[in-house]
């Protein structure tokens, strides 16, 4: 079965700080994603990489960056945390390209901005 | 962008009874139409998905419906049991991008 492994299950920042939150996939899939949930807002997709050193921004990508080196590992950083970005992350994969495919969650990082 | 609401925002049943749960999106362009159950503290998880060409697919006590016309789809869940009761969102795509609605919780009362 498919892994997806993000490597805190929480984390408490002081605002300002740098965050870096890190997800990594067992299964060789092409796609990768880093989503955000908030109670009564659903899922929002921050940022989506279809390839190593590939890029897309998504509906919320505002006070994120990304970066994806190798295919497994796909890293959302908070250039400087803020109290508004804490909620809990989600990262997910894909096997591959195009459309309509099962994605595969991490369990989560719930992040608390202080 | 694709837009997608969901109601009810809650929805309790009595053990036994069927639950649906409606979406409408916005893009024509779209044409895959998941769904993800999500129990509490753990990770979203395709429970089922339904794709442009098709009406309806079932999977045991769950089924799903598609009118592209209309552009919604709607989660039929039947006989339903305390294992049910989760956080379900349906979700709408035409790209790699899936945009999902802000979910549904279910209680289901033994």
């Amino acid at each position: 079965d498919v892994k997806v492994t993000q490597s805190s299950r929480y984390l408490v920042k002081r605002t300002g700080e740098k965050v870096f939150l890190e997800c990594v996939q067992d299964m060789d899939h092409e796609n990768m994603f880093w989503y955000r949930q908030d109670p009564g807002l659903g899922l929002r997709l921050i940022y989506f990489s279809y390839d190593v050193k590939m890029k897309e921004k998504g509906d919320i990508p505002e006070g994120y960056s990304v970066s994806r080196e190798k295919k497994e590992r796909f890293s959302l950083i908070l250039e400087s945390a803020s109290t508004n970005q804490t909620s809990m992350y989600l990262c997910a994969s894909s096997l591959s390209g195009g459309q309509g495919e099962k994605l595969f969650f991490g369990s989560g990082t719930q992040l608390s901005v202080l | 962008g694709e837009n997608v609401e969901q109601h009810p925002s809650t929805l309790s049943v009595q053990e036994g009874d069927s639950a649906v749960i409606k979406c409408t999106y916005s893009d024509s362009a779209s044409n895959y139409f998941p769904w993800y159950k999500q129990e509490l503290g753990k990770r979203p998880q395709l429970i089922i998905d339904i794709r442009s060409n098709v009406g309806e697919k079932k999977d045991q006590r769950i089924a799903v419906t598609l009118n592209k016309t209309a552009k919604h789809f709607s989660l039929h869940i039947t006989e339903t049991q305390p294992e049910d009761s989760a956080v379900y969102f349906c979700a709408a795509s035409g790209s790699y991008q899936l945009t999902f609605g802000k979910g549904t919780k279910l209680s289901v009362i033994p």
